[in-house]
């Protein structure tokens, strides 16, 4: 099983539609999770981070359950900017439980969104 | 400032060549990275240093040599490559490797490197 699973995609949608990314990881002691969006032919930039509570900024959402070990992200009222690659990050220590420099991604899912 | 800036932004090198990736940040974070990707591909992660110590090698060829001369500065040293080593390669860095929050971490740019 892989460490990190998304749903690799890709989903196309209109402007103007809500869509929702899954992310599943297999690390019970994974502390931090995170949502990065990255652009064709550049460098993953951080969307946000991902908290227990759930935590909103604008039009995205992100939730985290612990006990099914699963992130999603919602984007509401999606723009033609928003289409890119997705990435589901989760950070989890080493073996020995001292560092937790590990950081994990997902293969990714495409959107694109379309006038 | 959340930058993360790397050199050279592209390189061409033949399989005898030596040459060398460099990374530099100067937001105090203490781990830094070294992550290769794919086209189409997320990235996988080859080496972390924290605290200027490798604590993470990915099980990577010894081809690829990393190098931390201090807190901000990350190098990656290449010899030997093959063709099916060019990817882009990122550096990132994140705040404190043995927190288990503030973890985010922030790339450069990365380097697309070409093997001939």
């Amino acid at each position: 099983r892989k460490e990190v699973e998304q749903d690799p995609g890709p989903f196309n949608v209109p402007e103007g539609a809500t869509v929702a990314f899954n992310c599943t990881y297999s690390n019970s002691a994974s502390q931090s999770f995170f949502w990065y969006r990255q652009d064709c032919r550049k460098e993953p930039k951080l969307l946000m981070s991902v908290y227990s509570s759930g935590n909103e900024d604008g039009r995205f959402t992100a939730q985290l359950n612990r006990a099914s070990q699963y992130i999603s992200l919602l984007i509401r009222d999606s723009k033609l900017s928003d289409s890119a690659t997705y990435l589901c990050v989760v950070n989890h220590p080493n073996a020995g439980g001292t560092s937790y420099g590990k950081l994990t991604f997902g293969q990714g899912t495409i959107l694109t969104v379309h006038p | 400032d959340t930058e993360v800036t790397q050199t050279p932004k592209h390189l061409v090198m033949g399989m005898t060549n030596k040459k060398s990736l460099k990374c530099e940040q100067h937001m105090g974070h203490r781990a830094m990275y070294w992550y290769k990707q794919k086209a189409k591909k997320p990235p996988e992660l080859m080496f972390v240093y924290s605290y200027e110590k490798l604590s993470i090698n990915e099980s990577v060829p010894s081809r690829f040599s990393p190098e931390c001369p201090n807190s901000s500065l990350l190098n990656l040293h290449l010899h030997a490559l093959q063709p099916e080593d060019s990817a882009l390669y990122l550096c990132a860095s994140s705040q404190d490797p043995d927190r288990a929050s503030n973890t985010e971490a922030f790339f450069g740019q990365g380097t697309r490197l070409t093997v001939v």
